[in-house]
């Protein structure tokens, strides 16, 4: 079974900072999903990843296959992007069904 | 297209009853899965669904029962609530695993 932890749990930031969000597993994956919660919200899809690194606007997500890590980075932080930050990760085979981590709490202030 | 929709938004259950919360797609979607997520937890796999007729368990399945009579719809059946039920209940559904889509969650909450 895989684990997956992330860290911080929480992390308080200003508006404007550059986040930095961590992801580590422990069995080889295909895949790795970063997902977004926002507080009472549903979850969104922001990236999935297989190799490398991937950009959305303010949003870059990388991961290392070989150390089992990734990471979910978020430039000129603002309010609006307080959320929770889920990692979740899809072992081999065809029902692509997710681990997940707990979850990364994130509030941004102005 | 109205994506993963999720009813009821809300349900107070009293222990023992049993309810089913509803959960449909409209993306023709072949794979649906059921998840809870507890505070401070990962959301954690109840059943799974490849495609019409064919369910699976998940890692925490006791206490739910689902069907997949359509590839729209994806039923989860609480028979005998419990309090450790009490939790937020999500739908998703994927078509190749790219891109997951969940719906706007169920707070159940059983006393």
């Amino acid at each position: 079974k895989n684990e997956v932890e992330q860290s911080p749990q929480n992390l308080t930031a200003q508006e404007g900072e550059f986040i930095t969000i961590n992801c580590s597993y422990s069995v080889g994956i295909s895949a790795l999903h970063w997902l977004q919660q926002h507080p009472g919200g549903g979850i969104v899809s922001l990236f999935m990843l297989s190799s490398g690194k991937k950009k959305h606007g303010r949003l870059i997500a990388t991961i290392n296959i070989q150390e089992k890590h990734s990471s979910l980075h978020i430039t000129a932080s603002h309010p609006r992007d307080s959320a929770v930050y889920i990692c979740a990760v899809k072992g081999g085979g065809s029902n692509y069904k997710l681990t997940f981590g707990k979850g990364t709490l994130l509030t941004v202030n102005p | 297209n109205a994506g993963v929709t999720q009813t009821p938004k809300f349900r107070i259950l009293k222990i023992g009853q049993s309810m089913t919360l509803q959960c449909a797609q409209d993306m023709n979607h072949n794979y649906m899965y059921w998840y809870r997520q507890d505070p401070g937890m990962g959301l954690k796999l109840i059943y799974y669904s490849v495609g019409a007729g064919i369910t699976d368990k998940g890692e925490v399945p006791n206490g739910y029962n689902v069907s997949r009579s359509t590839t729209e719809d994806f039923p989860l059946r609480l028979e005998l609530a419990a309090p450790s039920q009490t939790s937020v209940y999500f739908c998703a559904s994927t078509l190749d695993g790219y891109e997951q889509y969940f719906g706007p969650g169920t707070r159940l909450t059983v006393t």
